[in-house]
């Protein structure tokens, strides 16, 4: 079975470009979640989805940040405009709604220079 | 927020069991306790959860503590790709879970 597909699974930008992470959950899965991992702060929900519906984005960390799902197989994260400080690893999961076994994507190591 | 408490290091021979402690002394009567292992540069893997019984699975075991405020996770014959950082966390269903910094587990040849 395939699991969780994330691309792109590294991006290099500059500062000020707009970054779009993308994320396939496992088929079935009803819940999305966006993590961001860093060495300072660990990992970190930024927001999660129910059945396509975003339940809570209180760790999405200001405005540059943003996420949708517009069906149950697909979810965008963007930043726009990017910053230094954005640099990390972001994770996507999926689970079954209610439970809290999340299965990972491989991340996106995201670079902005 | 939902802290668990764990040491942030550990050591253990190859072949050996690997016994990794975690304190929920806030742990409330309908959370489980979960856990979760990140190999270097991977996403984190969940490994077991339980309530309050004893749990077994390919991968660990799960004892809990009567009380449940602790628990410890066995890994009983670790081998070098057991080296990850470890994480135990406590949440309710449809509850996000909070992640602390976990334990560092070295498997040594």
């Amino acid at each position: 079975d395939a699991g969780v597909i994330q691309s792109p699974r590294h991006e290099v930008t500059e500062m000020g470009q707009e970054v779009t992470l993308r994320c396939k959950p496992i088929s079935g899965h009803n819940s999305l979640f966006w993590y961001r991992q860093t060495m300072m702060r660990g990992l970190e929900l930024l927001i999660y989805f129910n059945n396509n519906v975003p339940i809570d984005d209180s760790g999405m960390p200001e405005d540059r940040f943003s996420a949708k799902m517009p069906n149950a197989s697909f979810s965008t994260l963007k930043i726009q405009p990017s910053e230094p400080r954005d640099s990390a690893v972001y994770f996507c999961a999926s689970s079954l709604v209610g439970g809290n076994t999340q299965y990972f994507g491989p991340g996106t190591r995201l670079t902005v220079l | 927020d939902a802290k668990t408490t764990q040491p942030p290091s550990m050591d253990c021979a190859e072949g050996r069991a690997a016994n990794l402690p975690c304190n929920h002394s806030t742990i409330s009567g309908n959370e489980y306790v979960y856990w979760y292992r990140q190999i270097h540069s991977q996403g984190p893997q969940y490994i077991i959860h339980g309530l309050k019984n004893n749990e077994t699975n390919e991968m660990a075991s799960l004892i809990i503590t009567e009380d449940r405020k602790s628990s410890t996770l066995i890994l009983p014959h670790a081998t070098l790709r057991d080296t990850a950082v470890y994480y135990c966390i406590h949440a309710g269903n449809n509850r996000k879970l909070i992640w602390g910094l976990g334990t560092s587990l070295a498997v040594n040849p």
